[in-house]
């Protein structure tokens, strides 16, 4: 079964360096997300992507964050200057519908655990 | 502000039992609902998507909605014990001018079944 994956599984950087985070979404899908979880928390909405440009970003998608669809293939989220608050699991995620008909099914990869020292 | 509310237990059952597990959401806007099942360190895995009023059933999974009341609800039948997960509610909203929705988490009802 198709599914979505990211890398690295875990990134250990120190504060106010550059990281980026990679996700390679189903192969037939269209929209793209990123979403993120601190420890304990609720899961929150990042960014929407569709035919390469940002669709909905949230109030944490500051001028620090940016995506890139750089290929085919991958979805990439860049965070320029990291914050120890910056450290959480950040999920990708996929999926085939969008738009006035949109249900919407996203299906999450497996997360990218961040920790900023 | 748009909030998904649940429960947030934990809620225990015995093997073999119905769990029942509760969310309300803010935003009559919103169009479609989902349940999604968190195991500890892991990502969401969508479990359950529903959008019109009334029930979905899918193997030993109900999804209720009712966008009167601004509720939406899972049952899970004859609960196992690898069913012990945090079970997150997740309503999608689409902004006016907005291509995709976005997705908005409840804070996640942690259900243990015993053996």
């Amino acid at each position: 079964e198709p599914e979505v994956t990211q890398t690295p599984s875990h990134q250990v950087t120190q504060m106010g360096q550059e990281v980026i985070l990679r996700c390679v979404p189903i192969s037939n899908h269209l929209y793209f997300y990123w979403y993120r979880q601190i420890l304990g928390q609720k899961v929150e909405f990042l960014v929407s992507f569709y035919n390469n440009e940002i669709s909905e970003k949230s109030e944490i998608f500051d001028d620090q964050f940016s995506v890139e669809r750089p290929d085919g293939s991958n979805f990439t989220l860049k965070i320029r200057s990291t914050k120890l608050e910056d450290s959480a699991m950040y999920f990708c995620a996929s999926s085939t519908s969008g738009g006035a008909l949109t249900y919407n099914e996203q299906f999450f990869g497996p997360g990218t655990r961040l920790t900023v020292l | 502000q748009k909030e998904v509310e649940q429960n947030s237990g934990p809620l225990s059952v015995p093997e073999g039992a119905i769990a029942s597990l509760n969310c309300t959401y803010s935003d009559r806007g919103s169009q479609s609902f989902f349940w999604y099942r968190q195991y500890s360190g892991k990502s969401p895995e969508l479990i359950m998507s529903i959008y019109s009023n009334g029930d979905k059933e899918d193997g030993r999974f109900t999804a209720q909605l009712n966008k009167a009341s601004q509720y939406v609800s899972l049952l899970i039948r004859d609960s196992q014990p690898s069913d012990s997960a945090t079970y997150l509610c997740a309503v999608n909203f689409r902004d006016r001018g907005s291509t995709l929705g976005r997705l908005y988490f409840g804070r996640g009802t942690q259900l243990t079944v015993w053996p």
